[in-house]
């Protein structure tokens, strides 16, 4: 089964609004990433942050991580009509897994 | 835009047909990835590649089969297409464990 639940699982507001999306997992992770994908092409990643880590930016994203929970909350502030894709979050788990397993992703819709 | 290519963008072929999808990459990473998506989004890895000689099965069982003679060659073969194998096939590379994959623009197989 799949590491990652973004949670929910589309989400529709207006440009201007910022959008949380949320990730859950399950085993432990070195990392976990978010990636954005726009219709019919390939994905883009976004952020990393590490399992020591807690909070990072890239702009207007924000990316947080609470390994005690294990979850994960991306932060997209000010959106805009680009904004609208869809996002994945994906982790890479401990241990020395060469493989990145990918969330079921979200859909978001930034209405102009 | 990365320098990960897959070719053909859109297949659509006949049931039994042999097909290979490629996918190269021109950033000399050693990790490969393929994952084949859901029309509802969901990403499932099905085959990987640690660097020449090495392919292992993801997490999704696939009929089909992979090579890596090459760094930066990664083809994707199916012996004899179904139906059921109607997906996108999105291939992806990275420079080493536990960092950001870079993804192909994804080939849209239709099988008839």
């Amino acid at each position: 089964s799949q590491q990652g639940e973004e949670d929910p699982q589309a989400l529709s507001i207006q440009e201007g609004e910022n959008a949380t999306m949320n990730c859950s997992y399950k085993t432990s992770i070195n990392n976990l990433q978010w990636y954005r994908q726009n219709s019919g092409r390939g994905l883009v990643h976004l952020i990393l942050i590490r399992s020591n880590e807690r909070e990072k930016h890239s702009g207007r994203l924000r990316v947080t991580l609470d390994t005690s929970k294990k979850s994960s909350s991306l932060l997209i502030t000010a959106s805009r009509a680009a904004d609208t894709a869809s996002y994945f979050c994906a982790t890479a788990a401990q241990g020395g897994s060469e493989k990145l397993v990918f969330g079921k992703g979200m859909k978001l819709t930034v209405n102009p | 835009e990365a320098d990960i290519y897959q070719t053909p963008r859109y297949l659509v072929i006949g049931t039994g047909k042999k097909i290979t999808l490629e996918c190269s990459q021109t950033m000399g990473h050693d990790k490969m990835y393929w994952y084949q998506q859901d029309p509802g989004m969901e990403l499932h890895l099905i085959h990987y590649s640690y660097g020449v000689n090495s392919t292992e099965k993801g997490d999704l069982s696939s009929e089909s089969t992979v090579s890596r003679i090459r760094t930066e060659h990664f083809p994707l073969t199916l012996e004899s297409a179904r139906p059921s194998h109607t997906s996108q096939y999105l291939c992806a590379s990275s420079p080493a464990m536990n960092t950001e994959a870079f993804f192909g623009q994804g080939t849209r197989l239709t099988v008839v």
